[in-house]
């Protein structure tokens, strides 16, 4: 059975860092991209970072945390992290590791889901 | 940036009726388009994917349509279980980009 367990989230105050972690298993982790997506409380979807499986080296980022996360995997792990540096209460939301439907190049639409790890900046 | 808009942003339906919802990109983006169901409480889910496909296990009464810039999902004959918000969502570059999300609620 595919699964993502993500952990890491918490409570921090603006300007602090967080990481969180995804452990990923059922699927062969290496041969995945794999992206975070967010949710603020009461608000829509918002993507927010992609990397490349481990035959490639391309991440992408949400203009809204490019310069401030980072995202990286570990394979010898099976995890997804995803540094979250200079928080601000705009980044408070839930914070779900995607995995795409398939490993074939490009593709980015997203099952299975993890159940998300909550985030709280607040002073 | 590609912009996704979703109409409407609430529907109130009965069980057995027909809903749609639409979707419009602010550009050209083939069928490059997944549908996702969120129940309350819950993650969500992949219900469409390339404008039209119904992803594996999801229920026949789902279906999509489009391509190009406007999309449409269909519920026909709506259960209670579909009470749900729904949202699109573009691949066909970054930054990705989702609707604003559609909530489905039953009369």
């Amino acid at each position: 059975e595919v699964q993502l367990l993500e952990s890491g989230g918490g409570l921090a105050q603006p300007g602090e860092s967080l990481r969180l972690s995804c452990e990923a298993s059922g699927f062969a982790f290496d041969t995945y991209a794999m992206s975070w997506v967010r949710q603020a409380p009461g608000r829509g979807l918002e993507w927010v970072s992609a990397i490349d499986s481990t035959s490639g080296s391309g991440t992408h980022y949400a203009d809204s945390v490019k310069g401030r996360f980072t995202i990286s995997r570990d394979s010898s792990k099976n995890t997804l992290y995803l540094q979250m540096n200079s928080l601000t209460v705009e980044d408070t939301a839930i914070y779900y590791c995607v995995r795409p439907r398939t490993s074939v190049a490009h593709t980015r639409f997203f099952d299975p889901w993890g159940q998300g790890t909550r985030v709280t900046v607040s002073s | 940036d590609i912009q996704m808009t979703q109409s409407p942003s609430s529907v109130s339906a009965s069980v057995g009726d027909r809903v749609s919802i639409t979707c419009r990109a602010s550009q050209d983006i083939s069928s490059s388009l997944g549908w996702y169901q969120q129940r309350p409480g819950k993650a969500p889910k992949l219900l469409i994917f390339s404008a039209s496909i119904l992803q594996s296990g999801g229920p026949s009464r789902f279906s999509g349509s489009g391509s190009g810039t406007d999309f449409t999902l269909t519920i026909n004959s709506l259960q209670p279980e579909d009470l749900a918000t729904y949202y699109c969502q573009q691949t066909n570059s970054f930054p990705l980009t989702f609707g604003g999300g559609t909530k489905v609620e039953i009369k």
